[in-house]
């Protein structure tokens, strides 16, 4: 069966700095990767996807991730956070088949120190 | 142009009463997914539908919930007997890529059950 792991649920960092936001997934099939963004009181919102293409992804607002099979990792990065960042990062599985749930790791809060 | 809306917004009812909560795709979707989403953690997967065809039940539905898509556009979520437990985001979800199984989610209807 598949899981995500969010090896971390706070992270805080100073506007400027680099972000980086974990994620490890276990997974029997080839997968498909998301990482989803949650603001405060707004809808979950697509930043990027892996899907057996190339292995680093790039999203939207600057955000990027790379696929490492061999580590099972596929972490979410950005160079330089920006105050409107701060949200809920969620890493996301789903077997590649196309016909199964999403499974979502439990959330890593982002904040960021003016 | 890919979009849902989800109605009631925000529901707040007494233990015991039933609820029902509806969304609405604005164009054609072939699968349709619900999920529900407590505080602090990731959505979970309860059920979803290939048109109008209820495909795979979550053990998180129990038999007080009953979901419903009768002419394989909108949906609707029925909690009966509802329960403190119960309280929660409730989250529809729209197939964009069969393939790769990207989904677009709704803004939600969140339950409070007093």
């Amino acid at each position: 069966a598949q899981s995500v792991t969010q090896l971390d649920s706070h992270v805080s960092v100073s506007e400027g700095t680099p972000v980086l936001l974990r994620c490890n997934y276990s997974s029997s099939y080839s997968p498909s990767l998301f990482w989803y963004v949650q603001h405060p009181n707004k809808g979950l919102q697509l930043l990027l996807k892996y899907t057996s293409a190339a292995t680093l992804v790039k999203g939207i607002n600057g955000f990027e991730a790379e696929f490492k099979k061999s580590e099972t990792s596929f972490h979410l990065t950005k160079p330089s956070a920006h105050m409107s960042d701060a949200a809920e990062y969620f890493c996301v599985v789903s077997v590649d088949s196309g016909n199964t749930p999403l499974v979502f790791g439990k959330g890593t809060r982002l904040s960021v120190i003016a | 142009d890919t979009g849902v809306s989800q109605n009631p917004r925000h529901k707040i009812t007494k233990r015991g009463q039933n609820v029902t909560f509806r969304c609405d795709p604005i164009s054609e979707h072939n699968r349709l997914y619900w999920y529900r989403q407590t505080l602090g953690q990731g959505p979970e997967f309860l059920t979803y539908f290939q048109n109008e065809a209820q495909l795979e039940k979550s053990r998180l539905l129990s038999d007080r919930f009953s979901a419903e898509r009768p002419k394989g556009s909108f949906s609707t979520l029925e909690i009966q007997r509802t329960e403190q437990g119960d309280s929660a985001m409730y989250l529809c979800a729209l197939d964009l890529d069969f393939l790769d199984n990207e989904q677009f989610f709704g803004p939600g209807t969140r339950l409070t059950v007093l």
